[in-house]
């Protein structure tokens, strides 16, 4: 199984922020990657797919970046409805795994 | 607009059997391969079992395989996952979530609201 490591575990940001969060591989999967965000009590929604193509509707201060094992998703301006847990899934093999998640806080 | 429903969670003891339901409307349900994720309270997301719009193949997570299984009416555009066995380890929120494929790539565009099982006596 291909296993995801999400750095870091949490982080405090303040809103206007930018924030950047990585998410490594233990082999190569190429671009499959995708990102979703859980906002507290909510359903996961998809951000991003294919390392880098934003979903429709998500708004563009979200961007990925990556390939091979290392990943990016960043924030380019932190808004408060942006404080929320991220994942990254590998969509490569299967189990198609997740990151452990990120939790974004209120600094 | 697409919508998935789950249903069927509760309290079971330990040992033993529940079946969730999703019944998803507002899409050509026969036409999207479809999956189940869990979620253990204050935990990450991790997915369990996927099943294909025509019901081949199947897969599933190592910690379900053999206990959990999978299937899919598409008459009644509907998806299930039969839980046997039961242990505390498999208390969460059990969502389904649709598959989309564009190219070679391919994500889960659309979640229910999950249900939430309870393993305990």
């Amino acid at each position: 199984d291909i296993q995801m490591t999400q750095s870091p575990s949490s982080l405090s940001a303040s809103v206007g922020d930018r924030v950047t969060i990585t998410c490594r591989t233990s082999q190569s999967i190429s671009n499959y990657l995708n990102w979703y965000q859980q906002r507290p009590g909510k359903v996961p929604s998809l951000l991003i797919y294919a390392a880098s193509s934003l979903q429709s509707g998500v708004p563009s201060r979200f961007s990925g970046s990556g390939s091979g094992t290392d990943f990016t998703l960043t924030i380019s301006s932190l808004q408060p409805e942006d404080f929320a847990t991220y994942y990254c899934q590998q969509s490569y093999s299967t189990p198609q795994t997740f990151g452990q998640g990120t939790k974004v806080e209120i600094k | 607009e697409v919508q998935l429903v789950e249903s069927g969670g509760g309290l079971v003891q330990p040992g033993g059997s529940l079946r969730l339901s999703c019944a998803a409307s507002g899409f050509t349900f026969s036409s999207y391969s479809m999956n189940w994720v869990r979620q253990a309270p204050g935990k990450g997301l991790e997915w369990i079992s996927y099943i294909s719009s025509s019901n081949s193949p199947i897969y599933y997570a190592d910690s379900v395989k053999g206990r959990f299984t999978i299937s899919r009416d598409n008459a009644k555009n509907s998806l299930y996952l039969q839980m046997n066995s039961l242990r505390a380890e498999d208390t969460a929120v059990y969502y389904c979530a649709r598959r989309l494929a564009v190219a070679a790539y391919h994500y889960f565009d659309s979640w229910g609201q999950g249900t939430l099982v309870t393993v305990s006596s």
